[in-house]
């Protein structure tokens, strides 16, 4: 069984500032990871994915994540962030094999200050 | 329109009443899911529909809760005497292949459920 792990519920940033959200999973097997983000009153929309390969990945919008296999971490980065930035972002895994079922973590809210 | 689309948005129930939550997937989208999100939490899998196969119903938290898609679009979950408990946000998602697929969820905005 997989479980991921966020472990700031709640992360405060001002406008310009770099932030991390923090994400950590367990599995015995083989993964794929997701960074997911909901917007206020809004669905769960896709950020980026690592599927394989590079284990730095990108989104459109400026946040990256790199996958660490030893850590076991897929944490999420932004050098800058903007007030539009504003919203909750969660983190999933499913199985390399029978991918259907994805475990999210509890979710990081973030806030971004003026 | 062209995403995911749940109805009601919002139901409130007493307790022991019956409801049933609606999901209308992205046209061709093979894979349906149903996800449930307590308050502060992250979505929970309940179950999985292959067209209109349900594959997977592992996460169903009792026997009150039913899932069905007879005709492999539109989907309904049904939840039988409603109980404080099932107090959530249900959460529809649909994927456009089938399971061997690595691909992106698409989610609807929820369906908020009030138990009183």
């Amino acid at each position: 069984a997989q479980s991921v792990t966020q472990l700031d519920s709640q992360v405060p940033v001002f406008e310009e500032a770099p932030v991390e959200l923090r994400c950590n999973y367990s599995s015995s097997v083989s993964v794929y990871l997701f960074w997911y983000v909901q917007y206020p009153n809004q669905g769960l929309q896709l950020l980026l994915k690592y599927l394989s390969g590079s284990t730095l990945v990108e989104s459109i919008n400026g946040f990256e994540a790199e996958f660490n296999k030893s850590q076991t971490s897929f944490h999420l980065r932004k050098p800058s962030v903007h007030i539009s930035d504003t919203a909750e972002y969660f983190c999933a895994v499913s199985e390399t094999s029978g991918t259907y079922k994805y475990i999210f973590g509890t979710g990081t809210r973030l806030k971004v200050l003026a | 329109g062209a995403g995911v689309s749940q109805s009601p948005r919002y139901k409130v129930a007493k307790r022991g009443q019956d409801v049933a939550l609606r999901c209308d997937p992205i046209s061709g989208h093979v894979s349906l899911f149903w996800y449930q999100q307590a308050l502060g939490q992250g979505p929970e899998f309940l179950t999985y529909f292959q067209n209109e196969a349900q594959l997977d119903k592992s996460g169903l938290p009792s026997d009150r809760f039913f899932a069905e898609r007879p005709e492999g679009s539109v989907s309904t979950l049904k939840i039988q005497r409603t109980q404080q408990e099932d107090s959530a946000v249900y959460l529809c998602a649909s994927s456009l292949f089938g399971q061997e697929d690595t691909g992106e969820l698409f989610f609807g905005e929820g369906s908020r459920l009030t138990v009183l």
